[in-house]
């Protein structure tokens, strides 16, 4: 099946300091990739939409200016959180969908976790 | 997008069968119903995915009544490595929100030896 593949796994960082996130999709082209972020024992929340070529559509209280989205090609999108801080500990996850025949699923890749020390 | 309910969680034991109910109320016409599992600190994996009546996989069933206003994920003989949280999600499948998925609060199953 498809793979969504995401790098690093874990990350720790300085606050202050900027980590980028990558997600690829491995066997397919995606021209849109989806990210979330998950608090513990919490739900996914949707961040962002990637969209391949152009700007990313941020949802409402997500600061576009400090979750950067970069979508360069179809099987690449990195996420940049930048000056992180504490708070902003957390687990990502990148999606993106692949339809085969009568299903459309959403992949997702594995998750970082991010700690800001 | 459609809202849906599900319990917080469940129990059981292995070699027993799950069933995890889900309501959406306000589902639409072009909406899809899909359930995933997530292990933590691991994204979410696909299980199942339907429209109305029955569809069955390799893993598990999945049954919508006439009204699509309810599902019903069905595990069948569980094993403790069935330990997750299960989600269950409804939205379009195709079109421009194509994998844009909102998640509920999940189902938490903790199956016991």
């Amino acid at each position: 099946g498809a793979v969504v593949s995401q790098h690093p796994s874990w990350v720790i960082c300085k606050s202050g300091t900027s980590v980028k996130i990558e997600c690829r999709s491995l066997d397919f082209q995606a021209t849109t990739m989806f990210w979330y972020r998950q608090f513990p024992k919490q739900s996914l929340m949707l961040m962002a939409t990637s969209n391949e070529g152009s700007k990313a559509t941020y949802e409402q209280g997500v600061e576009k200016d400090k979750f950067l989205i970069n979508h360069a090609s179809l099987t690449l999108s990195t996420l940049t959180v930048t000056s992180a801080h504490p708070e902003d500990s957390s687990f990502y996850i990148c999606s993106a969908s692949f339809g085969t025949g009568s299903v459309t699923e959403a992949f997702f890749g594995q998750g970082t976790r991010l700690t800001v020390v | 997008l459609a809202k849906t309910t599900q319990p917080i969680s469940m129990d059981s034991y292995e070699g027993q069968e799950v069933n995890i109910t889900c309501s959406h109320n306000n589902i639409a016409t072009n909406d899809y119903i899909t359930w995933y599992q997530q292990f933590p600190s691991q994204g979410p994996r696909f299980i199942i995915q339907g429209y109305k009546t029955k569809v069955t996989n390799e893993v598990a069933s999945l049954f919508i009544p006439a009204d699509r206003k309810s599902s019903t994920l069905s595990l069948p003989r569980v094993s403790l490595s069935d330990t997750a949280v299960y989600y269950c999600l409804v939205g379009e499948r195709h079109g421009g929100s194509q994998g844009n998925l909102i998640f509920g609060k999940g189902t938490k199953l903790s199956v016991k030896p």
